[in-house]
């Protein structure tokens, strides 16, 4: 079946320091690809969706300055959260979707602690 | 702009018992995709099962079937014979049939199911 590798699994940083996300899509080229986050015990809440190749589409209160978002390759997408605060601290999930409607398929997610 | 609303932040069911939980959501659209994940606490989103909005017939698998009432814009996702296994956070979610947006998933809110042995 599709795979999406998502890495770092989890992450602890500086607040200030900058960390990237990768994304990747193994066995399929991901056309579109989503970043999605997600706090505990809540819902996940699209960020950004990104296209191969050109600029992403960031979701209404998203800032882009700070969430920078590069999907280069069909198979590789990243996030890179910038100037991080412990507020950005959370569970970053990405997902990828192929050609074809099939349904999406998920990375396992990555845990950001800024301290 | 499209909602999707869980009104059941938390459910509990006995060990081989059925549980039904609710999902409505809104939208003007009338060609759309629905679905039910599953996020375990290893959060890794596991897709339940899916619903085209075009077809009359409730999905199914396995254990898991929808009641899919599109005029009330309603789709519940029942358990049957519940398991240990199925102890989760599972999150209703729309997408439009178009690509138009990428095909991005819209949640409801999540309902975290407890089973009990």
């Amino acid at each position: 079946g599709a795979v999406v590798s998502q890495h770092p699994s989890w992450v602890i940083c500086k607040s200030g320091t900058s960390v990237k996300i990768e994304c990747r899509s193994l066995d399929f080229q991901a056309t579109t690809m989503f970043w999605y986050r997600q706090f505990p015990k809540q819902s996940l809440m699209l960020m950004a969706t990104s296209n191969e190749g050109s600029k992403a589409t960031y979701e209404q209160g998203v800032e882009k300055d700070k969430f920078l978002i590069n999907h280069a390759s069909l198979t590789l997408s990243t996030l890179t959260v910038t100037s991080a605060h412990p507020e950005d601290s959370s569970f970053y999930i990405c997902s990828a979707r192929d050609r074809g409607r099939r349904p999406l398929h998920f990375g396992n997610g990555t845990r950001l602690t800024v301290t | 702009a499209q909602t999707v609303t869980q009104s059941q932040p938390e459910m509990s069911v006995q060990e081989a018992e059925t549980v039904t939980l609710s999902c409505t959501y809104d939208t003007s659209e009338s060609d759309y995709y629905l679905f039910w994940y599953k996020q375990p606490p290893s959060r890794q989103m596991i897709l339940v099962i899916r619903q085209e909005a075009y077809k009359q017939q409730n999905a199914t698998e396995n254990r898991f079937s929808v009641n899919f009432q599109k005029a009330a814009k309603s789709f519940s996702l029942k358990i049957s014979d519940s398991q240990l296994g199925d102890a989760a956070m599972y999150f209703c979610a729309y997408r439009r049939a178009s690509y138009n947006q990428g095909g991005k998933l819209i949640f409801g809110q999540g309902t975290e199911l407890s089973v009990k042995p």
